[in-house]
């Protein structure tokens, strides 16, 4: 059983449009959870995190826990072309063991 | 530039070859991790430094993988007897451990080692 759970996609919205990312994870105990983007050929950068249940905002960027549904979100307002990426889902568990889901590769069309 | 580095960041052998990748994370960083990724997965966690103690190793890392960080600084990662399935993405990322809350530990990636096993 995976770890960390997302729909790989792709997932593909016009530009402006809101997009809608959503990660669920396993272990009931994790505390901490994360957002990355990864262009095709680099490396993850981090985006946003969050550990707290309900709506964390971060300029285009909204994240959203739901602890006892195990459910993590991320919505990107007004998305644009540059907002084409893959995005992961990282929790982070036991002994600061970080389990990363596979990922959602977002297209945003112009 | 005082992000993480790796070096290579190409690297093609021939199976059973043993390889050695670096990575030197943000100087005042005493947490670092690997990470092997292969195409359309998210990376897997290999093993994890707090200073030079290795405190964690991922069950499904065979005997030819070995990392080390003898200061507590730069990291190596050794693979021995490479095989084809070796052939990845490896990813190196450093942290600062946080005193306070530290719900979070914000990791920084570097490029990233492509291994390549022909």
């Amino acid at each position: 059983q995976k770890e960390v759970e997302q729909n790989s996609g792709p997932l593909s919205v016009p530009e402006g449009a809101i997009a809608s990312l959503n990660c669920t994870y396993s272990d009931r105990g994790s505390q901490s959870f994360f957002w990355y983007r990864q262009y095709s050929g680099k490396s993850p950068e981090l985006i946003m995190f969050i550990y707290s249940n309900g709506d964390k905002e971060d300029g285009r960027f909204t994240a959203q826990l739901n602890k006892a549904s195990q459910y993590v979100s991320l919505l990107i307002r007004d998305s644009q072309p540059s907002d084409s990426a893959t995005y992961l889902c990282a929790v982070k568990g036991d002994f600061n063991k970080f389990y990363f889901g596979s990922g959602t590769k977002l297209n945003v069309k112009p | 530039d005082t992000g993480v580095s790796q070096d290579p960041r190409h690297k093609i052998t021939k199976r059973g070859q043993n390889v050695t990748f670096r990575c030197d994370p943000i100087s005042e960083h005493n947490r670092l991790y690997w990470y092997r990724q292969t195409l359309g997965q998210g990376p897997e966690f290999l093993t994890y430094f707090q200073n030079e103690a290795q405190l964690e190793k991922s069950r499904l890392l065979s005997d030819r993988f070995s990392a080390e960080r003898p200061k507590g600084s730069f990291s190596t990662l050794e693979i021995q007897r490479t095989e084809q399935g070796d052939s990845a993405m490896y990813l190196c990322a450093s942290s600062l451990r946080a005193s306070g809350l530290a719900a979070y530990n914000e990791q920084f990636f570097g490029p990233g080692t492509r291994l390549t096993v022909l």
